[in-house]
């Protein structure tokens, strides 16, 4: 099974649409949870993070942990052509060197 | 905003070749790392790097990969001697020892074609 799983779509959806990317999880004790989003040839660029279950709000962005489910979402409201790119969830243990494990990342288009 | 610098944004090399890819961190970072994201698969921890030694290092890391910190601002990855599946997207990444853990900040990476 592996660390973190995501479905790499390509999603693609119409502009204004409610968008809701997920990953779940093998390994109990990551506790810090990120998504990232990349732009093609780009580096990855922190959206949201959290360390704990529940829901986290960031203008259009929601994130949302369940830990007893190891799963964890993104969710994007009104959504916008440039919010088209690559979405990574990505997480990490509390201790040692904190190493992030990806998901395979999402590919998102929204259309105009 | 501060941010972490990457030379060269492309590297073309031929197999055997060495190869020394440049990262600029964040001012004030202390941890570094270095992830790798072959085209069309996930991106891949390498290495981490604190205090001037490695702290931890995934199996892919092996003998032809090192990591330094060579003048106390930049933060480089040399692979000894290239092979074509080193072909790939280089990432560093950086944090601060804050109050908030384990916020990494990339690069827009060291794109690395392998011949």
């Amino acid at each position: 099974q592996k660390e973190v799983e995501q479905d790499p779509g390509p999603l693609s959806v119409p502009e204004g649409a409610i968008v809701s990317l997920n990953c779940t999880y093998s390994n109990s004790a990551f506790q810090y949870f990120m998504w990232y989003r990349q732009y093609s040839r780009k580096g990855p660029e922190l959206l949201m993070y959290t360390y704990s279950s529940g829901n986290k709000e960031d203008g259009r962005f929601t994130a949302q942990v369940d830990k007893s489910s190891k799963y964890i979402s993104l969710f994007i409201r009104d959504s916008q052509p440039s919010d088209s790119a690559t979405y990574l969830c990505a997480m990490a243990l509390i201790q040692g060197a904190q190493k992030l494990v990806f998901g395979q990342g999402t590919r998102l288009t929204i259309n105009p | 905003e501060p941010e972490v610098t990457q030379t060269p944004s492309h590297q073309v090399t031929q197999m055997g070749q060495e190869v020394i890819l440049r990262c600029v961190p964040i001012s004030n970072h202390l941890y570094f790392y270095w992830y790798r994201q072959i085209l069309g698969q996930k991106v891949e921890f390498l290495v981490s790097f604190y205090n001037n030694e490695i702290s931890e290092k995934s199996e892919i890391f092996d003998d032809q990969f090192s990591v330094e910190r060579p003048d106390g601002s930049n933060f480089t990855l040399k692979i000894r001697s290239t092979k074509l599946e080193d072909s790939a997207m280089y990432f560093c990444a950086t944090r601060s020892e804050g109050r908030i853990k384990n916020i990494q900040y990339f690069g827009a990476g060291t794109r690395l074609s392998v011949l």
